[in-house]
């Protein structure tokens, strides 16, 4: 099945500073995700991305969809205590049997020092 | 609002005893799906609806079952608990390839 990396698996980061993550696959995927997930809560949907190359932004969030169609980043600004949790990002494809099916990255742990 | 409901939040069973998991929605989404999170891991899929149309996972053990009675209800049967099905189960759905929405999950524990 479809491999995604996510890196980093963890960052710790000081108050107002601006956090990159990203992920990487070895297949194409149709539409690109983003999910924040906090400590016994489901995972938040926060960008959806369904074309190559869109950049889309939610606030002091941004992500880009890679022109390959085969990584993503998320980029939060100036981060504040209430970023922290695990973000995954999420592969999805559109046809045949594995229709809305997603792949996850293993996510990325944000701790924000005040 | 609009929004994934799952019942209970946390859930105690002991071993070997069937316990059942439900999903509602009011999306009207056309799909549904049940995961599994286990501690520091992403979301595992078991199985999802899409209408009508069940869709189980390969490697889901035979343990786990569901159903979906219409459009706004699904649940998630575990047969015989075991101690390693002790797991946070997430509900999510989706209108055809569109992102999928989470409900606020299951804590299940096995005793």
């Amino acid at each position: 099945g479809q491999q995604l990396n996510q890196s980093p698996q963890s960052m710790f980061i000081q108050e107002g500073e601006d956090v990159s993550m990203n992920c990487t696959s070895s297949s194409i995927f149709n539409t690109w995700l983003w999910y924040k997930q906090d400590p016994g809560e489901g995972p938040v949907l926060l960008i959806a991305l369904y074309k190559a190359g869109e950049l889309t932004s939610n606030g002091r969030l941004t992500a880009q969809f890679g022109i390959t169609r085969k990584d993503s980043f998320l980029n939060i600004s100036a981060s504040i205590p209430s970023d922290v949790g695990i973000y995954f990002c999420a592969g999805q494809l559109d046809r045949g049997s594995t229709l809305g099916r997603l792949y996850f990255g293993r996510g990325t742990q944000l701790t924000v020092w005040p | 609002d609009a929004m994934v409901i799952q019942n209970p939040r946390y859930q105690v069973t002991q071993f070997g005893k069937p316990v059942t998991l439900s999903c509602s929605q009011t999306l009207n989404h056309n799909v549904m799906y049940w995961y599994q999170q286990k501690s520091s891991q992403a979301p595992k899929l078991l199985f999802h609806y899409y209408d009508k149309d069940f869709n189980n996972e390969a490697d889901t053990p035979d343990n786990f079952q569901s159903r979906r009675p219409n459009t706004s209800f699904c649940f998630l049967d575990i047969r015989s608990p075991g101690l390693g099905d002790a797991a946070m189960y997430l509900c999510a759905t989706s209108r055809e390839r569109f992102g999928q929405f989470f409900g606020p999950g299951t804590r299940l524990t096995v005793l």
